[in-house]
């Protein structure tokens, strides 16, 4: 089966560190781009960043210098590494697969997301 | 980065259609022919409904459908169902690499 799925989350304070991943299984995410999304409680969802099948790495504003998005191809497992977390980080990541039938900066596989809670 | 532009709420009978935009600029949505469609039920993840403009990923009902004049992108789901009840969120590749979000849709089926 195809599919992703997130782990890593959790309560953190302000200024902390936390490490997100993404288990691919189906698929091999070292060719296909790959996505990390948040959703705030009760807001809509924001991008945050990408990684291309080449390596290529791209970030949103809120995030560009804090959050840094990786692969292990042994593992099969994108990563989400984000420091200086404020409070405005907290949310439901989700991480997503690009579209594999040629479509761009679309994605049809996503995990069941795993929350990011910045409080003290 | 500035989000798309959506209605907060649409709303419809079983069976009626309707029709949701997405209006950006032309460094986004009115540039590349790179609009997405996702559809969200409270507490699941989203899932893809259109890419590329017009494309439907397979498994998808005929009844969604899209398309795009400028910088406004619009989806439209008609036969209306009352699973079909759902925010919907539009997306475009923008001139900066990154990716753009619409704020979101709330569908009602009356």
């Amino acid at each position: 089966e195809v599919q992703v799925v997130e782990s890593g989350g959790g309560l953190i304070q302000p200024g902390g560190s936390l490490r997100l991943s993404c288990a691919a299984s189906g698929f091999t995410v070292s060719t296909n781009y790959m996505t990390w999304v948040r959703q705030a409680p009760g807001k809509g969802l924001e991008w945050v960043s990408v990684i291309y099948g080449g390596g290529g790495t791209y970030y949103a504003d809120s995030v560009k210098g804090r959050f840094t998005i990786s692969r292990d191809n042994s593992k099969n497992t994108l990563y989400l590494q984000m420091n200086s977390l404020r409070a405005e980080d907290t949310a439901v990541y989700y991480c997503a697969r690009g579209e594999a039938g040629g479509g761009h900066d679309a994605y049809d596989i996503w995990g069941q997301g795993t929350m990011v809670t910045v409080s003290s | 980065q500035s989000a798309l532009t959506q209605p907060a709420s649409v709303s419809g009978s079983p069976g009626q259609s309707i029709t949701i935009s997405c209006t950006g600029t032309s460094s986004d949505v009115g540039g590349y022919n790179y609009v997405s469609w996702y559809q969200q039920h409270p507490g699941k993840a989203p899932k893809l409904m259109i890419y590329d403009v017009t494309n439907r990923p397979s498994g998808v009902s005929n009844r969604f459908s899209a398309s795009k004049s400028g910088n406004t992108a619009s989806l439209t789901i008609s036969g209306l169902q009352a699973e079909d009840e759902a925010d919907y969120y539009c997306t475009s590749y923008t001139s900066s690499s990154t990716l753009a979000f619409g704020g979101g849709t709330r569908l009602t089926v009356l």
